[in-house]
């Protein structure tokens, strides 16, 4: 029983620099999503999606690129690494009334 | 636009009940939820209430809702230190596809 799966746990990346953040439901989930954690701050939407092929913006989606191919896959790239995109990144996974978190990704930009 | 509305911090010493509690905006909203987070790991769903219900028992666990004050609050029974964690609570709303809103979370200290 995976649920959301996330990798990496961690991970360090020089300003300017690209990365894939991956996640993967086996529940068969149509909805998911990604979230950034900040101190203080609660969770904010990133990106998000409702089937494969179609993806969709949040509330913060600048810096951010989602693709979705598969039912179960969902990744999330960083095009340009800034600073500011230090946080804890989750993906997420709805069906018809709960919602799963995977473990997270502690991203730091330095 | 909707918001979430968590006190910060609260301490308990063992055994005792805690109770946590949540104002929301958005009054379309079809569930509410709370999760636990433990230090450096994911967020775990406790449970979950329907917006057309007032109570949900769980275990330990006891979820009132008030929706004409659009209060929700997380009772947890004899509350031990494994409880220590931050508590979000998250209300499902209609933008962006159905998307979560979270409050900024309540961290529960129990005292040994």
């Amino acid at each position: 029983n995976a649920g959301v799966t996330q990798t990496p746990k961690f991970q360090v990346l020089k300003t300017g620099q690209s990365m894939t953040l991956q996640c993967a439901q086996d529940m068969n989930h149509e909805y998911m999503s990604w979230y950034r954690q900040d101190p203080g701050m609660g969770l904010r939407l990133i990106h998000y999606s409702v089937g494969a092929g179609i993806t969709d913006q949040g509330e913060v989606p600048n810096g951010y690129n989602v693709s979705r191919s598969t039912t179960e896959d969902f990744p999330l790239r960083l095009l340009s690494a800034a600073p500011s995109q230090t946080s804890v990144y989750f993906c997420a996974s709805r069906g018809a009334f709960e919602a799963f978190f995977g473990q997270g990704t502690r991203l730091t930009v330095v | 636009g909707e918001d979430v509305e968590q006190s910060l911090f609260l301490s308990v010493r063992e055994g005792d009940s805690s109770v946590i509690n949540c104002t929301y905006t958005d009054s379309s909203s079809t569930y509410l939820y709370w999760y636990k987070q433990e230090p450096g790991a994911g967020l775990q769903l406790l449970t979950y209430i329907f917006s057309n219900m007032d109570m949900k028992q769980d275990q330990r666990l006891t979820v009132l809702l008030n929706k004409k004050d659009k209060h929700l609050s997380l009772r947890i029974a004899d509350t031990q230190t494994g409880d220590s964690a931050i508590y979000f609570c998250a209300e499902g709303t209609e933008e962006y596809g159905n998307k979560l809103v979270f409050g900024a979370g309540t961290i529960l200290r129990v005292k040994s």
